[in-house]
């Protein structure tokens, strides 16, 4: 099957501590994304990358980082210097036309 | 800072019925999307409109945009309890990246 998974469905991490989020997608689209949502809220960027070994600071990149060493991966890490972790993180990937294909997310509690 | 803001927020109808939804957006696109979210879930690509086009149609749904006001509009046709879900627009400008509202959560009562 083709299509983008994101893992674990649920996380919980203690405060202090870095997690890592893991986003694959088989799709061999170039461009992936990271997104954080809030209860009631819309999507904001925290990172995007349209080419492996490449990508960029979306609005809300402060406390979060990522790799991109492979085409199918695209993990992002949590870290300790996230003040307010706690929210439902979504994966997407895009073929460069634009529309965006998301994965199920990940929510993740801090405790 | 987000794009879009969707209107109303939250909306509820009878099964049957049509549903819309507006959104207004602030800089430059080059086209709007809409996506839909059910609970707890990724989003869904539901159609694209182009900044040169004022309508386009994809089964029951039906997209209007207009660049003089900066705003577009949503409207689901003959309604189901299974169209449930929250709505979003986003506009894709210059950079190609994304933009999305804060959303409208449509209800449909069966």
């Amino acid at each position: 099957d083709g299509g983008i998974t994101q893992s674990p469905k649920y996380l919980f991490r203690k405060e202090g501590q870095n997690v890592t989020l893991s986003c694959e997608q088989n799709l061999n689209h170039d461009a992936m994304y990271w997104y954080r949502q809030d209860p009631g809220q819309g999507l904001r960027l925290i990172y995007y990358s349209q080419i492996v070994n490449d990508f960029q600071k979306g609005d809300i990149a402060e406390g979060y980082s990522v790799s991109r060493e492979k085409k199918e991966s695209f993990p992002l890490t949590v870290t300790s210097a996230q003040k307010n972790p706690t929210a439902f993180y979504l994966c997407a990937s895009s073929p460069n036309s634009d529309t965006q294909y998301f994965g199920p997310g990940t929510r993740l509690t801090v405790l | 800072s987000q794009q879009g803001e969707e209107d109303p927020q939250a909306l509820s109808i009878q099964e049957g019925e049509n549903a819309t939804m507006n959104c207004s957006y602030k800089t430059s696109i080059n086209n709007l999307q809409w996506y839909r979210q059910n609970s707890g879930r990724g989003l869904v690509h539901l159609i694209l409109i182009r900044s040169n086009e004022r309508e386009k149609h994809s089964g029951r749904l039906r997209v209007t945009l207009d660049t003089s006001k900066k705003s577009s509009s949503l409207l689901i046709t003959a309604s189901r309890a299974a169209d449930t879900a929250s709505y979003f627009c986003a506009g894709v400008g210059s950079a190609r990246q994304l933009t999305f509202g804060s959303g409208t959560q449509l209800t449909v009562l069966p």
